[in-house]
Formats: C-alpha cells, structure tokens, sequence
C-alpha cells in the first residue's frame, strides 16, 4: 500500500535558524513527489514538484530534494512568514488516475 | 474570480440530514478532485474527475457519499443522511489535466455534524 510518512510533526525555529523537513515515501511507481504550504484556514498551495532521485527544486528560502526513498523541504534561513503547515504527496504509475495520497504533515512556526 | 471556488464556506447540520457541498474550479482544468481533511489527519481521497472519463471513486467511504460533475466544470458533493464522523472539511481541487501534481485548492467547506 502506498504510504507517506513525515516528520517532525511539527517544528519550532527562531527566526533564521536553518532546517529540514522529512517525507519517507512507499510507493509501487512513483510517478511525482510534491510539496505544498498549507495555512491556517485555507487549502492547501503548491510548492514543487519533483520526479526522481536527485532532482532538487528551490524557491526563495525553500529547497526540495529527493532520493529513491524519501524527499527533504530544507528551509534556509527561515521568516515567520514561512509559518505553515508543509504537505507531502506521491502520485503513482499504478493507478489510472492522478490522485494524490499525501502525509499527515509538519506543522512549522518560525518565531522572531 | 481566478481561483476554486467553494460553497458554502461553512455548514453546520444535524445527524440524519442531507448535504451538498458545491465546487466551481479553474476555468479551463479537465480535471477535479475532492478530498477530505479532518482534525489531525492527512488530506483523504474522495473521488477524482478527468474530463468525460468515468470518476474515480475508489476514496469514497461509504454509499451515502457521491459527486457530480455536470458539463466538466462545476462538481457537487453529496453527504445522504450525515453522521458526526462525518465532520472534517471538505476541500475541492482542479489541475489543468491528469499528468500534473499541481492541485489548485478551494479554500474548502467545513461542514459540523451535531
């Protein structure tokens, strides 16, 4: 059964303290990983999408990188303003539709 | 506007009631999903439209659950006959076609059981 896992459940930093994220993953064929920023009261927004080992994606303070079994969300220099909750997905080969099946996520605050 | 747009934002029901939770995504975007969030758990699943393809309904929980999607845009989801595991809010997602992970999210329908 596919199945993603994501640590910590949630994180506090001070602002500026660097960190990562975890997202271990089983999946029979993966066909993408993704991360999205979720915040209080709104869906969920997507951050990056990232398709095989190796492959790493940035955006502003933001890295994404992903091995054969699990992906990381490093956060470089952090802003309270990036205080969310980050999501991990998978999407298969296996299935004949594009659902997602996402982590329970990682709750972040980032304190001034 | 430019975004999913759901309705009613929030809803609050009696156990036994019916309930329809409306979903008008991005225009353009062949393919809409629903999913389910409750408190503490991950996003969850529901059902997923492609187009003119037969849905996927393989998250759907139980037969009191089902969903629409009349002309390829709008999509209704309906709650028969609700019960309090029932609560959770219930978020609605457009993508431009099926090859993409990147979900377009409503802001979604918060729906409360008594």
């Amino acid at each position: 059964e596919d199945q993603v896992t994501q640590s910590p459940e949630a994180l506090r930093l001070q602002e500026g303290e660097s960190s990562s994220l975890n997202c271990s993953y089983t999946v029979s064929g993966l066909r993408g990983l993704f991360w999205y920023r979720q915040d209080p009261g709104k869906g969920p927004e997507f951050l990056f999408t990232l398709y095989s080992a190796g492959e790493e994606k940035e955006k502003e303070r933001l890295k994404a990188t992903l091995t054969k079994k699990e992906s990381f969300l490093h956060i470089t220099a952090p802003k309270p303003e990036d205080s969310a909750t980050y999501l991990c997905a998978v999407s298969n080969y296996g299935g004949a539709t594009n659902k997602l099946i996402f982590g329970t996520g990682t709750l972040l605050a980032v304190q001034p | 506007g430019a975004g999913v747009s759901q309705s009613p934002s929030n809803k609050v029901t009696e156990k036994g009631k019916d309930v329809e939770l409306r979903c008008d995504p991005i225009s353009g975007h062949t393919a809409l999903y629903w999913y389910r969030q409750s408190l503490g758990q991950g996003l969850e699943f529901l059902i997923y439209f492609q187009g003119n393809s037969a849905p996927d309904k393989s998250g759907l929980p139980s037969d009191r659950f089902s969903a629409e999607r009349t002309g390829g845009s709008v999509s209704t989801l309906t709650i028969q006959r609700t019960q309090q595991e029932d609560s959770a809010v219930y978020l609605c997602a457009s993508s431009f076609d099926r090859h993409t992970g990147e979900l377009f999210f409503g802001e979604g329908s918060r729906l409360t059981v008594l």
